[in-house]
């Protein structure tokens, strides 16, 4: 079975610009969250959607938005980028069934590496 | 404090030993912990689960939980040069049960095994 999938794999834009990062959770999967890592600490949170509604929102300002297809793939939207967005963006899926055990272990896809210059 | 710290290594063990990483978190209300294991320009891969006070056991792994101390750790048995790797604590940290989909991680524990 096809695990998490995103792309681009890597991309370079310069300040100001937006950018739109897409991932497709594993099959049967309806909760995406997406991470951001910078290098050396652990990933992030920035959102998690399930079910085609935002369910959790981390520290992250405006400029960052997300939204859940039908399908449950999603999208990540970064605008105005600034130098202090370049990381490694994760997508991650789970079942996430509900309730305190709606927490199912998450499966990370091999990320998008975005670099501002 | 941090919400969710790990033991801050580098980690050095021999070929064969056992590695043990540690990790403490800060809500008590915390309900779920993930150990993932990240190679190097890799993304993470989840090798253990545990939401149950105890030892979960599977293969090398063992997780083991201590929600009174608010304390979870990895034990990997036999640790083989492959097993040279980042291992990253998350927790989810039960913010009153509504982001239930959010993970905090810790820094990360760089483990090394030698032949």
């Amino acid at each position: 079975d096809a695990g998490v999938t995103q792309s681009p794999t890597h991309l370079i834009k310069t300040r100001g610009q937006q950018v739109t990062l897409r991932c497709s959770p594993i099959s049967g999967h309806k909760s995406v969250s997406w991470y951001q890592q910078v290098l050396g600490q652990g990933p992030q949170f920035i959102f998690q959607y399930y079910e085609k509604e935002e369910r959790g929102r981390g520290n992250f300002p405006d400029r960052f938005s997300a939204r859940q297809f039908p399908n449950y793939s999603s999208e990540l939207n970064v605008n105005a980028l600034l130098l202090g967005d370049s990381a490694l963006y994760l997508c991650a899926s789970s079942l996430g069934t509900g309730g305190w055990r709606g927490n199912q272990p998450q499966h990370f896809g091999d990320g998008t590496r975005l670099s501002i210059l | 404090q941090k919400e969710v710290e790990q033991n801050s290594g580098p980690l050095s063990v021999p070929e064969g030993a056992i590695a043990s990483l540690n990790c403490t978190y800060s809500d008590r209300g915390s309900q779920s912990f993930f150990w993932y294991r990240q190679y190097s320009g890799k993304s993470p891969e989840l090798i253990m689960f545990i939401y149950s006070n105890g030892d979960k056991e599977d293969g090398r792994f063992t997780a083991q939980l201590n929600k009174a101390s608010q304390y979870v750790s990895l034990l990997i048995r036999d640790s083989q040069p492959s097993d040279s790797a980042t291992y990253l604590c998350a927790v989810n940290i039960a913010a009153g049960g509504t982001s239930y989909g959010k993970l905090t991680f810790g820094q990360g524990t760089i483990l090394t095994v030698h032949p």
